[in-house]
């Protein structure tokens, strides 16, 4: 069965400093996905990465980070010079193929980060 | 086309009571999801829709529970004599099949959600 851990509840950090969001996962597959997921207040929960099992490259898009290590099972994501707009919940999820042919998504707990001003 | 929409964004109905929501997809998916999310959880799976067939239904779907989605567009989630604990955010998503041109693993397209509270 496919597992995500978010251990970290809620994260405060004052603006500008920069946060990492910790993400551990399970599964037998060798073939996978991995997402992270933005809900800000409004509720609606934005695609931010996705990231194979095949390609462990780091990524960085703007101030967000990815770091996907497969032989730790971990993909963090770092927010670099945190902004008050960053303040949210962040949600890591792992995209598996069942045997009927389609995605299973399996999300984490979450992480609320809340960037103080 | 602006995404998925869900109908209503916020229902508050007493206990005993049938509630039905409606999910819009993003209109060239073939693949539907509905979820469900409560306070301090992630959004945990409760059915999926492949064009009109439900192919999967969680263990959390009670016989309560019913979802549809007749022509394969919109799709509606119906909660039968509602209880407190259905009181949640009920979140539908959208995605495209390997046949509509994308991986069998694309990011899925969520909902703003309909907000639940079951008295």
């Amino acid at each position: 069965a496919q597992k995500v851990t978010q251990a970290q509840t809620e994260i405060s950090v004052v603006e500008k400093e920069d946060v990492t969001l910790d993400c551990v996962y399970e599964t037998r597959d060798t073939t996978y996905y991995l997402f992270w997921y933005k809900q800000p207040p409004s509720g609606e929960l934005v695609f931010l990465i996705r990231r194979n099992s095949f390609d462990e490259q780091n990524e960085i898009s703007g101030r967000y980070s990815w770091n996907f290590q497969k032989s730790t099972s971990s993909f963090n994501f770092t927010i670099t010079a945190s902004q008050v707009v960053d303040s949210a919940v962040y949600f890591c999820a792992l995209s598996e193929v069942n045997s009927g042919g389609y995605q299973k998504v399996t999300f984490g707990t979450g992480t609320k980060l809340q960037v103080i001003p | 086309d602006t995404g998925v929409s869900q109908d209503p964004r916020h229902k508050i109905t007493k206990r005993g009571q049938n509630v039905t929501f409606r999910c819009d997809p993003i209109s060239e998916h073939n693949r539907l999801y509905w979820y469900r999310q409560t306070l301090g959880q992630g959004p945990e799976f409760l059915t999926y829709f492949q064009n009109e067939a439900q192919l999967e239904k969680s263990r959390l779907l009670s016989d309560r529970f019913s979802a549809e989605r007749p022509k394969g567009s919109f799709s509606t989630l119906e909660i039968q004599r509602t209880e407190q604990g259905d009181s949640a955010m009920y979140l539908c998503a959208s995605s495209p099949s390997p046949g509509q041109g994308s991986s069998n693993n694309s990011p899925l397209h969520f909902g703003n959600g309909t907000r639940l509270t079951v008295t």
